[in-house]
């Protein structure tokens, strides 16, 4: 499978205590992003890494949350302290950015077109 | 930040029938609208995306129809099935800055056999 997978799933925790969430973007993708989605709602920017780059955070990110990408590979999104209210179902995406060359049997198109995983659906009780 | 508007929040559509959903955005750092199609408890897939140095683009029943003047544009589900019963998300870049798409509330569809 060449598309953008996520683990865990589901993820049900207690408050106050750390998850973590791994993202796989599709291969040789330089740019990855990480979204959250409430029920009706669309999608909201977290964060976004250009290889292993963090370049932007958005406000939402507050302190209890930390992402990273060491190896302009996989990510991983951290919640720490968690809160009732961080219950969301948190989205992964890659796209292609500037110098991709791309792949045989790899998705075609347009470098800026942003794939998304399945998702992680947090439950905070 | 910019916001994107979407509308219809739902609606509700007879088999063969044309589904059409607006989507309104600001100002864009470049020029690049997506739209997704999102199932229960699946992450958002892709469905068609438009540059728009045309005015238009099809692929298949999905239209993508672009103004740019009035900085709108919307997605048309021609010969509509059941099987394309789901959310819809228009998507545009945020302005400024980086490669980050700021996303519409989403328009739930349902198609009646």
């Amino acid at each position: 499978d060449t598309g953008v997978s996520q683990n865990p799933r589901h993820k049900i925790t207690k408050r106050g205590q750390n998850v973590t969430f791994r993202c796989d973007p599709i291969s040789e993708h330089n740019r990855l992003y990480w979204y959250r989605q409430t029920l009706g709602q669309g999608p909201e920017f977290l964060t976004y890494f250009q290889n292993e780059a963090q370049l932007e955070k958005s406000r939402l990110l507050s302190d209890r949350f930390s992402a990273e990408r060491p190896k302009g590979s996989f990510s991983t999104l951290e919640i720490q302290r968690t809160e009732q209210g961080d219950s969301a179902m948190y989205l992964c995406a890659s796209s292609p950015g500037p110098h991709w060359r791309g792949l045989a049997g790899g998705p075609a198109g347009d470098t800026d077109t942003q794939y998304f995983g399945p998702g992680t659906r947090l439950t905070v009780l | 930040q910019q916001q994107v508007k979407q509308s219809p929040q739902s609606l509700i559509v007879q088999k063969g029938g044309i589904s059409i959903i607006n989507c309104a955005y600001e100002n864009t750092a470049f020029d690049y609208f997506p739209w997704y199609q999102q199932f229960p408890g699946k992450g958002p897939a892709l469905l068609i995306a438009i540059r728009p140095d045309v005015s238009e683009k099809k692929e298949g029943r999905f239209t993508i129809s672009f103004n740019k003047s009035a900085k709108q544009f919307s997605l048309h589900i021609m010969d509509s099935q059941p099987g394309d019963s789901a959310t819809y998300f228009c998507a545009a870049p945020s302005y400024p800055g980086t490669y980050k798409y700021i996303f519409g509330t989403g328009t739930r569809l349902k198609v009646l056999a």
